[in-house]
């Protein structure tokens, strides 16, 4: 079955803090994972993709097949950078459908 | 980048009535579209999956009579509510791609049920 899980709720660190949203994945064949991010009153936005290998506003994610992971990582946390994080995965079908985790809010406080 | 647009953004209905949402893409042409639903602090619960021209796959669990999805045109997908109920109020969400590109979404249409 494919499933995504994003084991923490909530994440709070202090500004300049590192940050490091966990995803973990199932999926039997080759996954492609993604980051979105929805910052308060605004639409959902991807943030990254995982095949891009790019880095966007500080932040990274390198997939990790033997752990099954595609955690979100950040050396020096913003308080711009408080929002809600999905991390979703896109199967081999044609049908374009991604599923996603539960999702992460992070506060990063002054 | 590609903008998707909703409309209403947010709209408030009595008990029985029918609610009409609309999903458009501004500047690409939508191959598929996507009808989510978000509730306060939840992660988003794919509804179905709208093909232009063709009818929707629904999700297991989703009411295809209750959902009806049309997506007649390529930048056009409507959700309508039918017969709502005070527990369909939540956040519907929409998205859309062109080809096997990301998924780009709109921002949403918050729905009351009274």
């Amino acid at each position: 079955a494919q499933r995504v899980t994003q084991p923490e709720k909530l994440l709070s660190v202090f500004k300049g803090a590192p940050v490091e949203l966990k995803c973990n994945y199932s999926y039997s064949g080759s996954p492609e994972l993604f980051w979105y991010v929805q910052y308060s009153r605004q639409r959902l936005q991807l943030l990254l993709r995982h095949i891009s290998r790019e880095s966007i506003k500080g932040f990274t994610a390198d997939l990790n097949k033997g752990e099954t992971s595609f955690h979100l990582k950040k050396p020096f946390a913003q308080e711009e950078d408080s929002a809600m994080y999905y991390c979703a995965l896109h199967g081999s079908s044609n049908t374009g459908k991604l599923i996603f985790g539960q999702g992460t809010t992070l506060q990063v406080k002054p | 980048g590609a903008v998707v647009s909703q409309h209403p953004s947010w709209v408030i209905c009595k008990s029985g009535t029918s609610v009409k949402i609309e999903c458009r893409s501004l500047d690409f042409q939508a191959t598929t579209m996507f009808w989510y639903r978000q509730f306060p602090k939840q992660s988003l619960m794919l509804m179905a999956t709208s093909n232009e021209g063709s009818k929707a796959t629904y999700e297991q669990g989703v009411e295809k009579d209750k959902f009806l999805i049309n997506h007649a045109s390529l930048t056009l997908s409507t959700l309508t509510v039918t017969s709502a109920h005070p527990e369909d109020s939540s956040f519907y969400i929409c998205s859309a791609i062109s080809g096997q590109e990301t998924q780009y979404f709109g921002p949403g249409t918050r729905l009351l049920v009274l």
